[in-house]
């Protein structure tokens, strides 16, 4: 069974509409973690939460909003899409020094 | 910023070979993580290695810590160990405040 589920695994939006992405783990992990990664570029860092609470925030948007309604549930979500926020985005938690990653989801802005 | 350096970019084998990737960064690593990328995308993490040496399977991570380097040794290559390899590393304390900065990856090609 899989430990990080990710929803939905591919999305399609048009520009300027509003999407969440949804994960959650099921591996007892206090820190959970948002990464993306564009065509272009190698997977970066977006945010770290423990405990629900926000960590670190490397994203220099903030139409990008993480959502913690429960320990294990970390959502994305991104308003006033743009064609440049079409990439994977994964999400990840760890304990200790491993993090483990979901199977991400694949957006596509149009 | 720190970064990561991976080598080489890609690597074509013939099954059987061995693989040796390299990943060079920027500044001290408190954590460092080997992870695999399928051509489909999934990310799974092969060993997480701040220093020394670690085994398992097929696979040898060496980190020497001082010289801001790591390597992992694939042996006895197979074609489904075709893919991506991406090195990442993390210079906070770790645990919840754990921050993965990535490496471009090696690219693997396994021939049979």
């Amino acid at each position: 069974d899989p430990k990080i589920i990710q929803k939905p695994k591919y999305l399609v939006a048009v520009t300027g509409s509003e999407k969440i992405l949804i994960c959650e783990q099921y591996l007892g992990h206090n820190a959970m973690y948002w990464y993306r990664q564009s065509a272009k570029k190698p997977l970066e860092f977006m945010f770290s939460y423990s405990y629900q609470k926000l960590m670190d925030n490397q994203t220099a948007s903030s139409r990008f909003q993480p959502q913690s309604s429960k320990k294990n549930h970390l959502d994305l979500q991104i308003t006033a899409l743009k064609p440049d926020d079409s990439a994977t985005y994964f999400c990840a938690s760890s304990q200790g020094d491993t993090q483990y990653f979901g199977p991400g989801t694949r957006l596509l802005v149009l | 910023g720190q970064q990561v350096q991976q080598s080489p970019s890609s690597l074509v084998l013939q099954e059987g070979e061995n693989a040796e990737l390299q990943c060079n960064f920027s500044s001290t690593a408190t954590q460092l993580q080997w992870f695999y990328q399928s051509p489909g995308g999934s990310l799974v993490s092969l060993l997480s290695n701040p220093s020394g040496t670690k085994h398992t399977g097929r696979l040898t991570s060496t980190t020497v810590t001082k010289e801001r380097r790591s390597s992992l040794h694939i042996s006895s290559s197979q074609t489904t160990d075709s893919g991506t390899y991406l090195c990442a590393i993390d210079r906070n304390s770790g645990g919840s405040n754990a921050k993965l900065t990535f490496g471009k990856g090696t690219k693997l090609s396994v021939k049979s």
